[in-house]
Formats: structure tokens, C-alpha cells, sequence
């Protein structure tokens, strides 16, 4: 079946660091990628996604490319900031016509210190 | 605004009192899910629903009955609540490739 699976946190970095989170997936077919956020007390809101092999999905600063041959969409940032803090959710969904559902990796809590 | 909205946003409930969380969307989507969340478990998605009178199973459906006679109202209910459902509940729904979420209820049943 298909499946995601993030790098384990929580995750504490200081102010302007550098952000990596791991995300592999296995999947039937060609998946869509997605990263979403959740702010403290919040429902989760789409970062950014990619469609296909090589897409770059950017927003807010955030990176992440979709790597067929190593099965990875690892999210990055270059300098994280206080209102970064959160938990970032890696998901999938295959291309059907039919169900939407997104299959969620457990997630990563982020959390930068000033 | 467009936005996803549930009700209540919290509750806490006892085993076999029956329950009813309201999910509703301004976007006029025609999918609709619920999904719960676990610590450890990320997300699973419980009902989906492709349009109104559509409704299917998801991946973990045992214990719950969902709705949908109108496009813009999904409710899902716990014909008997069991502590086994207490978890952080979404509603969310989609147009293509984004999903839009819901704040979240979270239900302690005791």
C-alpha cells in the first residue's frame, strides 16, 4: 500500500538556522506531494505541493522537490523564523477519479527558538 | 471568506451517548472527508463523500456514520461513542489537488 514516512521530532532550531525535514514515500502509481502545516490549535493549511517528478513546490520561503528516483520530498528553508513553530505534515494522494484521500506521514514538530 | 467549519470545537462525552460533529464548507466543493488525527499516527481519513447521496469508507471506519444531503453540510456521527474514539477530528474539503481543513474537534469520550 501506499505509505509516507517523516524524520522523527521534535525538531528545535535556533533563529535563522537552517531546516531540513526528511520525507520518503512509497506509492502504487505516480503520487502527488504535499506539505502541509498546522499551527498550535489551528487545522492544517497547504504549504506547497508538486505534480510530478522534478517539480519544485515553494512558498512562504519553503522548498521541497519531488525526487522519483530516491522516492523523497524533503522540506526545506533556508532561515527559519519564530512563527515557523509548528508541526509540518508530508502527504500523498494518488490521481484518481474517485477519492481525494491524502495519505499523511506522522508528522514533525518544529519548534525555533529566538 | 472561504473557509471549512466544525462544531463543536471541543467535547467531552461519555461511552454510548450518542454524537453528532457538524462539518460545513462555503466553496461549493463537491468532496468531502473526515479524517482523525493520533499521536504517532499522522492523519487517517475515515468517510469521504464525492458529491451529495455519495458517501464511501475510508481507512478506518468502524465506529462511525457520516451524511450528506447537501453539498455544503457533511456530518459525521458516533452512534455509540467508545474511549477508543477520543482523537482530534478533521473535516476537510477539496478542489483537485488542495485540500481545504477544518479548525479541528477534539473529542474526549470517557
Amino acid at each position: 500500500g501506499n505509505s509516507v514516512t517523516q524524520m522523527e521530532g521534535p525538531v528545535t532550531l535556533s533563529e535563522e538556522a537552517f531546516l531540513t525535514i526528511n520525507c520518503t514515500y512509497t506509492a502504487t502509481g505516480y503520487p502527488s506531494l504535499f506539505w502541509y502545516v498546522q499551527y498550535p490549535g489551528e487545522g492544517l493549511q497547504l504549504l506547497l505541493k508538486a505534480t510530478k517528478a522534478d517539480d519544485k513546490g515553494s512558498n512562504k520561503g519553503f522548498e521541497a522537490t519531488y525526487r522519483k528516483e530516491t522516492t523523497s520530498f524533503h522540506l526545506e528553508k533556508g532561515s527559519v523564523q519564530v512563527s515557523d513553530s509548528a508541526v509540518y505534515f508530508c502527504a500523498l494522494r494518488i490521481p484518481n477519479f474517485g477519492n481525494e484521500k491524502l495519505t499523511f506521514g506522522t508528522g514533525t514538530r518544529l519548534t525555533i527558538i529566538p | 471568506e472561504a473557509q471549512v467549519t466544525q462544531n463543536p470545537r471541543y467535547l467531552i462525552t461519555v461511552t454510548g451517548k450518542k454524537l453528532t460533529v457538524t462539518c460545513s464548507q462555503n466553496m461549493n466543493h463537491e468532496y468531502m472527508s473526515w479524517y482523525r488525527q493520533d499521536p504517532g499516527l499522522g492523519l487517517r481519513q475515515i468517510y469521504y463523500s464525492m458529491n451529495v447521496e455519495v458517501t464511501d469508507k475510508g481507512d478506518v471506519p468502524e465506529g462511525y456514520k457520516v451524511s450528506r444531503k447537501e453539498k455544503r453540510n457533511f456530518p459525521l456521527i458516533l452512534e455509540s461513542p467508545s474511549p477508543n474514539q477520543t482523537s482530534l477530528y478533521f473535516c476537510a474539503s477539496s478542489l483537485s489537488d488542495t485540500q481545504y481543513f477544518g479548525p479541528g474537534t477534539r473529542l474526549t469520550v470517557l
